[in-house]
């Protein structure tokens, strides 16, 4: 059964340096999403990406957010400058027609 | 603003009872309803849908029911098994493949 994977699994990173979370889409999908989860709080989108370009974005997805598709098959989340604040998991997920299947996730800690 | 929220954050049941998982929505816009469950560790799995025309959709041993008078969403999982202890969230979009507005989740633990 296709899945979506993520890497890494868990990020360790210094407040202020850039991290790139990584993602391959399931292979037939062409919308493609970021959401966050801080510890014990809801899932909360960040992004969706369709066409090589950002379809929508939330608050939460500042300037020193991006994404990009660098190939067919990737889809990137990249924080610049990372704060505390930004400690979470990130899951990407993809869809084709209307259902949204989750990566596994990828857990930042940001120290 | 939109939120789709769960009214109880917790529930335990025994293992083959039945169990219903409620919901509360706001954004009158919703079109889709979605219920994920997230076991620990992993992402959101799907489990089932609905939309806005219907008021119910049955699964494998999952239903979910949909009352847009009061924007109430329910989960029903019948004979609960310890594989279904999870954390359930429900989630809305406006259209297909739009952003998932999720609520909190809520915790469904199953007794032996």
């Amino acid at each position: 059964e296709p899945e979506v994977t993520q890497t890494p699994s868990h990020q360790v990173t210094q407040m202020g340096q850039e991290v790139i979370l990584r993602c391959v889409p399931i292979s037939n999908h062409l919308y493609f999403y970021w959401y966050r989860q801080i510890l014990g709080q809801k899932v909360e989108f960040l992004v969706s990406f369709y066409n090589n370009e950002i379809s929508e974005k939330s608050e939460i997805f500042d300037d020193q957010f991006s994404v990009e598709r660098p190939d067919g098959s990737n889809f990137t989340l990249k924080i610049r400058s990372t704060k505390l604040e930004d400690s979470a998991m990130y899951f990407c997920a993809s869809s084709r027609t209307s259902w949204q299947f989750f990566g596994p996730g990828t857990r930042l800690t940001v120290l | 603003g939109e939120s789709v929220g769960l009214h109880l954050p917790t529930l335990s049941v025994q293992e083959g009872d039945n169990s219903i998982i409620n919901c509360a929505y706001s954004n009158s816009a919703s079109d889709y309803f979605i219920w994920y469950k997230q076991e620990s560790g992993k992402g959101p799995q799907f489990i089932i849908d609905i939309r806005s025309n219907m008021d119910k959709r049955q699964g494998q041993r999952v239903t979910v029911l949909l009352n847009k008078t009061v924007k109430h969403l329910s989960l029903q999982i019948a004979a609960t098994q310890p594989g279904d202890s999870a954390v359930y969230f429900c989630a809305e979009n406006e259209k297909a493949n739009s952003k998932l507005t999720f609520g909190k989740g809520i915790t469904l633990s199953v007794r032996p």
